[in-house]
């Protein structure tokens, strides 16, 4: 059973374009979350999705910054016209279902550094 | 406004010998409380977790610790072993966990031979 996919591993961007980062969860997993890690300090929780639906997005920067979990297919994090501060290591965790006490599984992680 | 806080960002810990990581939060509502290890360049790895009726659980050399009342918890290693070197992360949640979790900054725990 493959536990939580993350690609790209790492990435890399000039100031403007567009990063996706996308989120496969754990098998029988409907649950995804996308967290930020910034240097030096703890995960910050940004968005909680459901297949097409987004449950809570109050973690998400109000600007540049989407998310969406498809029907079919990975869960993506968009992030248009990145800035510097958006570098950062991005994860993904999954749990299998939004009830009891259910803990999250974590990806390794993508690693976007804007140049 | 931080509402999970491990004051500790290290702590150095025998091996052989017990080691105890804290965690305080500030938030009451919280109700599910999970310990993560994160080795470097890697997502974090889920070690064990209590509920907010509970004031303890076991998982084979983890323990953690629960006081309600001063928002308090703690994570109890015991016998520390080299792999365990690591930053460890608290965090919590409202939801019973199905809602986004709140995290610490982590403690980094060095086990010396």
């Amino acid at each position: 059973n493959a536990g939580v996919m993350q690609n790209p591993r790492h990435l890399v961007r000039r100031r403007g374009q567009e990063a996706r980062l996308r989120c496969s969860p754990m098998k029988g997993h409907s649950h995804v979350y996308w967290y930020r890690q910034l240097p030096e300090e703890g995960l910050k929780f940004m968005v909680y999705l459901q297949k097409e639906n987004i449950i809570d997005e109050s973690g998400m920067p109000k600007e540049r910054f989407s998310a969406e979990f498809p029907k079919e297919g990975p869960s993506i994090l968009r992030i248009q016209q990145v800035v510097r501060g958006d570098s950062a290591a991005y994860f993904c965790a999954s749990s299998p279902q939004g009830q009891g006490d259910n803990e999250q599984f974590f990806g390794p992680g993508t690693r976007l550094t804007v140049l | 406004d931080q509402q999970v806080k491990q004051n500790s960002p290290s702590l150095s810990v025998q091996e052989g010998r017990i080691s105890i990581l804290n965690c305080d939060y500030t938030n009451s509502m919280f109700d599910y409380f999970l310990w993560y290890k994160k080795y470097p360049a890697e997502g974090p790895t889920f070690l064990i977790s209590i509920s907010s009726i509970k004031d303890k659980n076991e998982d084979g050399r983890f323990t953690v610790f629960l006081n309600k009342s001063a928002k308090h918890l703690s994570l109890h290693i015991v016998p520390s072993q080299p792999g365990d070197s690591a930053v460890y992360f608290c965090a919590a949640s409202e939801g019973g966990g199905a809602d986004g979790l709140t995290f610490g900054k982590g403690t980094h725990l060095i086990i010396q031979p």
